[in-house]
């Protein structure tokens, strides 16, 4: 049974341009969540998705971010136009239920804006 | 609005001595806590978990107290050895599966 998989592992983008983000759950997983870790902080949360249906996502800035779970098929994280600012690391966790204490963590997707 | 708070960003302790690992919290609709342990260029990793309804959670060398009057929680690591040199974090919900993370401790074990 593998873990939660995201890729890329690392991802560089110019300022202006799109992110992708995919994490593809643990089989039998059917609850996304993303998190954010910019540097020298803690995870901080996105949004939090079943399939097909974004149930939380607080967490998600305004403007220029999105996410899905489509029904086949990874989590996409987007992220389009991206600034300097949004250069971090980009955890995605996944579990069989509504609650956290099953999550487990992808190795994440450091992206880096230059 | 910092809900989870981990005041020491690092700790150093001996090989064989015990590490204390302590986090705060002000929501107190949590009522779940967890701790992780992450490695560089790694996500992270669960450890221990306390229920709200317990005041202490034993796993082999690991071990977690819940003050819930004073909204604070304890990672106790006996014997700590090198492999345990890592970042911490404590992390609490309120059971809707969304997970609030302090901003880690740093630990070092030193032969």
């Amino acid at each position: 049974n593998a873990g939660v998989m995201q890729n890329p592992r690392h991802l560089v983008r110019r300022r202006g341009q799109e992110a992708r983000l995919r994490c593809s759950p643990m089989k039998g997983h059917s609850h996304v969540y993303w998190y954010r870790q910019l540097p020298e902080e803690g995870l901080k949360f996105m949004v939090y998705l079943q399939k097909e249906n974004i149930i939380d996502e607080s967490g998600m800035p305004k403007e220029r971010f999105s996410a899905e779970f489509p029904k086949e098929g990874p989590s996409i994280l987007r992220i389009q136009q991206v600034v300097r600012g949004d250069s971090a690391a980009y955890f995605c966790a996944s579990s069989p239920q509504r609650t956290a204490a099953e999550a487990f963590f992808g190795q994440g997707t450091r992206l880096t804006v230059v | 609005d910092q809900q989870v708070k981990q005041n020491s960003p690092s700790l150093s302790v001996q090989e064989g001595r015990i590490s204390i690992l302590n986090c705060d919290y002000t929501n107190s609709m949590f009522d779940y806590f967890l701790w992780y342990k992450k490695y560089p260029a790694e996500g992270p990793t669960f450890l221990i978990s306390i229920s709200s309804i317990k005041d202490k959670n034993e796993d082999g060398r690991f071990t977690v107290f819940l003050n819930k009057s004073a909204k604070h929680l304890s990672l106790h690591i006996v014997p700590s050895q090198p492999g345990d040199s890592a970042v911490y974090f404590c992390a609490a919900t309120d059971s809707w599966g969304k997970l609030q993370f302090g901003a880690g401790t740093q630990v070092v074990v030193t032969p």
